[in-house]
């Protein structure tokens, strides 16, 4: 069946440090992939997808590449800021179109 | 534009009460997703609906759970008889259509004591 898996938090770093967090996944064919954040007591919010093998997507200073031979979609930034502290959620679109498969969530905290 | 809106924000039910859970799609929006979130874990699927009809039920528990999505009004999802297990924020999503990324609302925590 569909999975996500990412990795273990808390993630903790400095701000103007460079983030990685990894995410993999298993599921049949080429899904589309995606990465959410949520801040403290509210929902979801799209960060950035990828539709289809090698693609990046990218916002606001992140980027996530679909990588299909890893079967991965590791999410980057090259400077965090406090402001970036939240729970970021990989998902990828479950064959029928119908629903999003999220992993676990990994929180990251950035001090000053 | 106001986005996707639920309500209410925060709900505190009795063991064995009813518990509805509202959510207002985005105007315009005509899909509509239900998803749970347990304390420490990602977001679970619920279900998936389009206006007077039930797509994809497969994340709902077989027992206590419904959801609607009439022609007016709000999307719904009731929980019956709820039990502490139940306690989690609800999300509700919406989107134009079902190719397009999801807008998710703020959430229903729902605690039951």
């Amino acid at each position: 069946g569909n999975s996500v898996t990412q990795m273990e938090g808390p993630v903790t770093l400095s701000e103007e440090a460079f983030l990685t967090i990894n995410c993999t996944y298993t599921a049949t064919g080429y899904p589309s992939l995606f990465w959410y954040v949520q801040y403290p007591g509210e929902g979801l919010q799209l960060l950035l997808k990828a539709t289809k093998a090698d693609d990046k997507g990218s916002n606001k200073g992140f980027e996530a590449t679909y990588r299909k031979e890893t079967t991965s979609f590791h999410l980057e930034k090259g400077s965090v800021q406090v402001s970036d502290s939240a729970v970021y959620f990989c998902a990828l679109r479950n064959q029928a179109g119908t629903a999003l498969i999220f992993g676990k969530g990994t929180t990251l905290s950035v001090s000053s | 534009n106001a986005g996707v809106m639920q309500n209410p924000r925060h709900l505190v039910r009795r063991r064995g009460q009813e518990a509805r859970l509202r959510c207002s799609p985005m105007k315009g929006h005509s899909h509509v997703y239900w998803y749970r979130q347990l304390p420490e874990e990602g977001l679970k699927f619920m279900v998936y609906l389009q206006k007077e009809n039930i797509i994809d039920e497969s994340g709902m528990p077989k027992e206590r759970f419904s959801a609607e999505f009439p022609k007016e009004g709000p999307s719904i999802l009731r929980i019956q008889q709820v039990v502490r297990g139940d306690s989690a924020a609800y999300f509700c999503a919406s989107s134009l259509t079902n190719e397009l990324g999801y807008t998710f609302g703020s959430g229903t925590r729902l605690t039951v004591v």
